[in-house]
């Protein structure tokens, strides 16, 4: 009974370096998403993937690329990791769009950037 | 911009009295509300949506959402020290894939 699960679950980097944080779901879900939470701040969007084979960015983009494996894997990937995006990183998935589909959370990646 | 706003608290309540959460929300055009918990260290857990104005019940939770008024708002019956949590608002709109999440609403259930 998996649902969404992430990888890894702690990371720290230097300035500079790269990675890539892995997400699958196991949920036959079509929509995918990525999220930092920094506190006081609430859950913001970096992306999304509608379904397989399309990403959207969202509210805050810069820094980061994604990729759509499959259905089941949604990837963030930092190319030169910078202090401000030291983080916690929550991947989500849904059934389908319109959005008033409920999202469901893996148990999120924790990443110092030094 | 859509935003949504949430009281940060945090807001402390004695055990098994009711604890009153509250979202408001800028867009009209949103249709849909979601109640996320979030314990510390963990990630936001579904409690549940509502699509219509009105009350929605499960359990000892209750969301209540009011359109015209532009805010929506969880009760919690019987409040329990294991109801400490960060509570999260999250909005959507039908021509919108995304939610708009609230900064959260930091409940204490004192014992």
């Amino acid at each position: 009974n998996a649902g969404v699960t992430q990888t890894p679950k702690f990371q720290v980097l230097k300035t500079g370096q790269s990675m890539t944080l892995q997400c699958a779901q196991d949920m036959n879900h079509n929509s995918m998403y990525w999220y930092r939470q920094d506190p006081g701040m609430g859950l913001r969007l970096i992306y999304y993937s509608a379904s397989e084979g399309t990403t959207d960015k969202g509210e805050v983009p810069n820094g980061y690329n994604v990729s759509r494996l499959n259905k089941r894997e949604f990837s963030l990937r930092l190319e030169s990791a910078a202090p401000s995006q030291t983080s916690v990183y929550f991947c989500a998935s849904s059934k389908i769009v319109p959005s008033n589909q409920p999202q469901h959370f893996g148990d999120g990646t924790r990443l110092s950037i030094l | 911009q859509k935003e949504v706003e949430q009281n940060s608290g945090p807001l402390s309540v004695p055990e098994g009295a009711i604890a009153s959460l509250n979202c408001t929300y800028s867009d009209r055009g949103s249709q849909s509300f979601f109640w996320y918990r979030q314990y510390s260290g963990k990630s936001p857990e579904l409690i549940m949506f509502i699509y219509s104005n009105g009350d929605k019940e499960d359990g000892r939770f209750t969301a209540q959402l009011n359109k015209a008024s532009q805010y929506v708002s969880l009760l919690i019956r019987d409040s329990q020290p294991s109801d400490s949590a960060t509570y999260l608002c999250a909005v959507t709109h039908n021509y919108g894939q995304n939610f708009v999440f609230g900064p959260g609403t930091r409940l204490s259930v004192l014992p």
